[in-house]
């Protein structure tokens, strides 16, 4: 296992459910990301934290709501999400001052919305 | 906007051949050209990246050129072997921005 950890690594939920996500890295690194990735579609950027402040918000709906309490977790909540938010969403760590370079990957969470 | 295209979409070679991906790019201030690897049911890794100030980078099989030029950047994997199928993202950061921009992903398949 690298040094990215996501859990869970599966999760099904309904429309008016609230869950998290959680990412841990133990590789050092201060800036983290959440990437979405569905089926034949790029890879898409949803939040960047570098330094714990959040850099990034690539126009995601308000029903993901991002945490990063340190540098080594992050977090994802999720509320009344639509069965289109169904997907891969990787979490990745880098270090700052090349922050968008050399991403390390978790595993990613199979999130199905019913 | 910030575009990556990538071609094909599939590959299929023979185990010893060699494979080429392209990608293209639209913002010419782009600096960074990252590509990932990802296994059935696995996460994307890194294997070879490249800064717009060189134009080709090499890595045992792998190799990475750029033509700042034309826009394009391409993958190619040399002896290709089994363990190399799986499908591989492209990717350019734009100027000093923490974002990469993915191209859609190429699935590889090394046949026997």
């Amino acid at each position: 296992e690298t040094g990215v950890t996501q859990t869970p690594r599966h999760l099904v939920m309904g429309m008016t459910n609230k869950k998290s996500l959680k990412c841990e890295q133990h590789l050092g690194h201060n800036a983290m990301y959440w990437y979405k990735q569905s089926a034949k579609k790029p890879l898409e950027l949803m939040f960047v934290y570098s330094l714990e402040e959040r850099v990034e918000n690539n126009s995601v709906p308000s029903r993901f709501s991002p945490e990063c309490p340190n540098s080594s977790h992050l977090f994802l909540h999720l509320h009344t999400l639509q069965p289109e938010d169904s997907a891969l969403y990787l979490c990745a760590s880098s270090l700052t001052g090349r922050v968008g370079e050399k991403l390390f990957f978790g595993s990613g969470t199979q999130l199905s919305v019913l | 906007g910030e575009n990556v295209e990538q071609h094909p979409s599939t590959l299929s070679v023979q185990e010893g051949d060699s494979a080429v991906i392209k990608c293209t790019y639209s913002d010419s201030a782009s600096n960074y050209f990252p590509w990932y690897k990802q296994e059935l049911g696995k996460r994307p890794q890194l294997i070879i990246d490249i800064r717009s100030n060189v134009g080709e980078k090499k890595d045992q099989r792998i190799a990475v050129t750029l033509n700042k030029t034309a826009k394009h950047f391409s993958l190619h994997i040399t002896e290709t072997q089994p363990e190399d199928s799986a499908v591989y993202f492209c990717a350019a950061r734009f100027g000093t921005a923490s974002k990469l921009t993915f191209g859609t992903g190429t699935r590889l398949q090394v046949t026997l």
